[in-house]
């Protein structure tokens, strides 16, 4: 939604393995970030970009890598050094040079590591 | 970022305003107050934001203390669809990274 695009809405993956999940934005936006949510829990920072081949990380970057190669893409990798990898991920875009605009949220990925 | 906090839920019956507090104490000067709501399963939705004046919009309005020390968000007339949780956030830039940090929100039920 609002030209930013999660990939895919529903994930599985076997313990022990790496998965990337995708984030594209059409918006012409700098900064990209993504979030991780738990079962009744709020969002909680994994990585962020404020401009392309730079990111920095979040409160929760333990077990995630991010690259930011492009503009548009901001693909997040959870690795098997993430031990409770299973949650639902969500990437967000701002247009970093206006304070006075609001971010746009992905419609997420559900992860799920069995 | 600032920090802020809210409570954890709020009840409302539909029809009812509904009015949703949060505290920033820490607020800089160049730093906006956003407000999102999310939809269970769904990305967060932007509602309304504000800097010292109080905003209205289709949606809601955001009464901003004169302190800007905190806000609250009205929903004039909740419907059983403003079931949701509220974040409060608040965003300014530095010249450097913005975190965009949000807090765990106020989960509102409106009921009958």
């Amino acid at each position: 939604d609002g030209g930013i695009t999660q990939s895919p809405k529903y994930l599985f993956r076997k313990e022990g393995q790496n998965v990337t999940l995708s984030c594209e934005q059409n918006l012409n936006h700098d900064a990209m970030y993504w979030y991780r949510q738990d079962p009744g829990q709020g969002l909680r920072l994994i990585y962020y970009s404020q401009i392309v081949n730079d990111f920095q990380k979040g409160d929760i970057a333990e077990g995630y890598s991010v690259s930011r190669e492009k503009k548009e893409s901001f693909p997040l990798t959870v690795t098997s050094a993430q031990k409770n990898p299973t949650a639902f991920y969500l990437c967000a875009t701002i247009n970093r040079a206006e304070m006075n605009t609001e971010a746009f949220f992905g419609q997420g990925t559900r992860l799920t590591v069995v | 970022d600032a920090k802020t906090t809210q409570p954890t839920s709020m009840d409302c019956a539909e029809g009812r305003a509904a009015n949703l507090p949060c505290n920033h104490s820490t607020i800089s000067g160049n730093e906006y107050v956003y407000w999102y709501r999310q939809i269970h399963s769904q990305g967060p939705q932007y509602i309304i934001h504000g800097l010292k004046n109080n905003e209205t919009n289709e949606m809601a309005s955001l009464i901003i203390t004169e302190d800007r020390k905190s806000s609250t968000l009205i929903l004039p007339h909740a419907t059983l669809r403003d079931t949701a949780v509220y974040y409060c956030i608040v965003r300014g830039h530095t010249g450097t990274a913005s975190k965009l940090t949000f807090g765990t929100g106020t989960r509102l039920q409106v009921t009958l």
